[in-house]
């Protein structure tokens, strides 16, 4: 079965600074990955999807992440953290031809000025 | 347009009420969620709808009924909840998955009260 484990359900981190948020998934299939964000009172936005075209996958307001089959790791970073970035981050994996999408617990970004 | 809208934004609701949550999306997707999302924590799977039929119900009590009336509707009915139905319910769409599976796109959500 498919899991997603977020290491830290906080991460707190200086403007400017680097963000790195963990995930790592356990699938049976090559999976397809996903981050999105959620600030406060909305709903889930996509910053970026792994789909096996590349294992660097460049995403949305300056996020990456690296696929790394190795370590079944998807992380996301971000050169330099802004204020604007503080929000709810969640990992979720699915399988091919798959319609559910398994969440990670999410991890709450905080950016201190 | 990724868009996927709700309404309402806000509900507040008695248990012996009956109530409404519509979403609609017109990106021509043919696959609809609905989600329920408690404080601090992911988004729970409760339906899913493709080509407007039932395929996934995450045995979800029978006081939600959902309806898709067309491709780009879909209304989640609410009927005799509890309080711990409180929540705030998320629906998305996303294009079928086949040989690939697709981001799903979230609407905004309706924050639902139950008194």
């Amino acid at each position: 079965a498919q899991s997603v484990t977020q290491l830290g359900s906080h991460v707190s981190v200086s403007e400017g600074a680097l963000v790195l948020l963990r995930c790592n998934y356990s699938s049976s299939v090559p999976p397809y990955l996903f981050w999105y964000v959620q600030y406060p009172n909305q709903g889930l936005q996509l910053l970026l999807k792994y789909t096996s075209a590349a294992t660097l996958v460049k995403g949305i307001n300056g996020f990456e992440a690296e696929f790394k089959k190795s370590e079944t790791s998807f992380h996301l970073t971000k050169p330099s953290a802004h204020m604007s970035d503080a929000a709810e981050y969640f990992c979720a994996v699915s399988d091919q031809g798959a319609q559910k999408l398994v969440f990670g617990q999410g991890t709450r970004l905080t950016i201190n000025p | 347009d990724t868009e996927v809208t709700q309404t309402p934004k806000h509900l507040v609701m008695g248990m012996t009420n009956k109530k409404s949550l519509k979403c609609e999306q017109h990106m021509g997707h043919r696959a609809m969620y609905w989600y329920k999302q408690k404080a601090k924590k992911p988004p729970e799977l409760m339906f899913v709808y493709s080509y407007e039929k039932l395929s996934i119900n995450e045995s979800v009590p029978s006081r939600f009924s959902p309806e898709c009336p067309n491709s780009s509707l879909l209304n989640l009915h609410l009927h005799a909840l509890q309080p711990e139905d409180s929540a705030l319910y998320l629906c998305a769409s996303s294009r079928l998955p086949g040989l690939t599976s697709y981001e799903q796109y979230f609407g905004p959500g309706t924050r639902l009260t139950v008194t």
